[in-house]
């Protein structure tokens, strides 16, 4: 089965430094890999995904993640926070095998932004 | 980009009613739609696959008589929480994935991301 592991429930970092989320993930094959951001009360809003090809995705506002096969990890960075940055973090794996219907989602990350 | 409307965004009810959020594929359509329940400060968790024309895929867990789920349509899936009590106060989030369609020449179709709905938050009292 697969699974998704966010270390650090919360992160805090000050605006325009580097945002480093944590996602590792297990999976017998490689995976189909995503994050997903979430405001408040909102759905979620896909901000990369990685599905073949180059192993830096390059997302909206600014993130990017890198596949790294050898450390079944997908970190998700940010060269410079801004404030509107502040929301929850999922990351989440798909079974490429099955056809990538179902997501797994990691436990979230809660990133803050100070001023 | 495709859009996944839920309705409604918020709902209140007392303890053992049933109440219907609907989830909407806008500009596309989608053969698959998912349900997901997330609680305060929690992830998502997946309850049901909900496959248009035929009956619901359930996760474990999760009863299949309480979440009733109907995709009638290309376009449209509901969920209906039966006799609402307090512990199914929740955050509701329905995903959508649109059908790829396979251009002649290539092995396989493309991958879609599936997109998520903005929610329907639940509270029974």
């Amino acid at each position: 089965a697969q699974s998704v592991t966010q270390l650090g429930s919360h992160v805090s970092v000050s605006e325009g430094a580097l945002v480093l989320l944590r996602c590792n993930y297990s999976s017998s094959v490689p995976p189909y890999l995503f994050w997903y951001v979430q405001y408040p009360n909102q759905g979620l809003q896909l901000l990369l995904k990685y599905t073949t090809g180059a192993t830096l995705v390059k997302g909206i506002n600014g993130f990017e993640a890198e596949f790294k096969k050898s450390e079944t990890s997908f970190h998700l960075t940010k060269p410079s926070a801004h404030m509107s940055d502040a929301a929850d973090y999922f990351c989440a794996v798909s079974d490429r095998a099955k056809g990538a219907q179902k997501l797994v989602f990691g436990q979230g990350t809660r990133l803050t932004i100070n001023p | 980009g495709a859009v996944v409307s839920q309705h409604p965004s918020w709902v209140i009810c007392k303890s053992g009613t049933s109440v219907k959020i609907e989830c909407r594929s806008l500009d596309f359509q989608a053969t698959t739609m998912f349900w997901y329940r997330q609680f305060p400060k929690q992830s998502l968790m997946l309850m049901a696959t909900s496959n248009e024309g035929s009956k619901a895929t359930y996760e474990q867990g999760v009863e299949k008589d309480k979440f009733l789920i109907n995709h009638a349509s290309l376009t449209l899936s509901t969920l209906t929480v039966t006799s609402a009590h307090p512990e199914d106060s929740s955050f509701y989030i329905c995903s959508a994935r649109e059908v790829p369609v396979r251009i002649s020449g290539t092995p396989t179709a493309p991958f879609i991301s599936p997109f998520f709905g903005p929610g329907t938050r639940l509270t029974v009292l």
